[in-house]
């Protein structure tokens, strides 16, 4: 069975200090990868997915995540936090065949201080 | 509409009691899922509706979770003789299906917040 872990539950950095956030699957082939946003009290925005081709992908908001396989990871990162960033971050794998739907993280909590 | 929406957006309801879930997808998506989100836990799967059809339900928890879209647009979810431990976030997403890809990025609604007293 496919999971996703993220090992860090909560972050805190500084504004405009460089952020990344980890996220290791498991999964029997190469899945669809996903980062998504929760800010308090809305909806999870899509931050950005990797479907195939190139391993770093570029997301919306500056942020850029790269899939490495040979580590099952898809780590996130921003070189540049803004106190808006301020946010619970899931990563998220889904199969690129059959069921379609995700497996979640856990999250990962950024605090941003001034 | 322009986004997956959901009502209500809170819920409060007593131990025993049946309630309701609705949501509206995005206009022309035929995948629909159904997620629920535990307090400090990542939204974990329900169901997934293919058109009018549930293609997998196998995240819902027992019997009394249960889920409909009969014309394939609006789905209701419901919950049969609620329980403390159903008290959570339900998140609806919708996705577009592509011919050569399959489900492309699920898109989601801002939840309704259960809350079993």
């Amino acid at each position: 069975a496919q999971s996703v872990t993220q090992p860090d539950i909560h972050i805190t950095v500084s504004e405009g200090a460089s952020l990344e956030l980890r996220c290791n699957y498991s999964y029997g082939a190469t899945p669809y990868l996903f980062w998504y946003v929760q800010s308090p009290g809305q909806g999870l925005q899509l931050l950005l997915k990797y479907f195939s081709g190139d391993t770093l992908v570029q997301g919306i908001k500056g942020f850029e995540a790269e899939f490495k396989r040979s580590q099952s990871s898809f780590n996130l990162r921003k070189p540049s936090v803004h106190w808006s960033d301020a946010a619970e971050y899931f990563c998220a794998v889904g199969p690129p065949t059959g069921r379609r739907a995700l497996t979640f993280g856990s999250g990962t909590r950024l605090q941003v201080q001034p | 509409g322009a986004g997956v929406s959901q009502t209500p957006s809170n819920k409060v309801t007593e131990k025993g009691k049946y309630v309701e879930l609705r949501c509206d997808p995005i206009s022309g998506h035929t995948a629909l899922y159904w997620y629920r989100q535990s307090l400090g836990q990542g939204p974990e799967f329900l169901i997934y509706f293919q058109g009018t059809g549930a293609a997998d339900d196998s995240g819902l928890p027992n019997d009394r979770f249960f889920a409909v879209r009969p014309e394939g647009s609006v789905s209701t979810l419901k919950i049969q003789r609620t329980e403390r431990g159903d008290s959570a976030v339900y998140l609806c997403a919708s996705s577009h299906t592509s011919p050569g890809r399959g489900n492309t990025e699920a898109f989601f609604g801002q939840g309704t917040r259960l809350t079993v007293v």
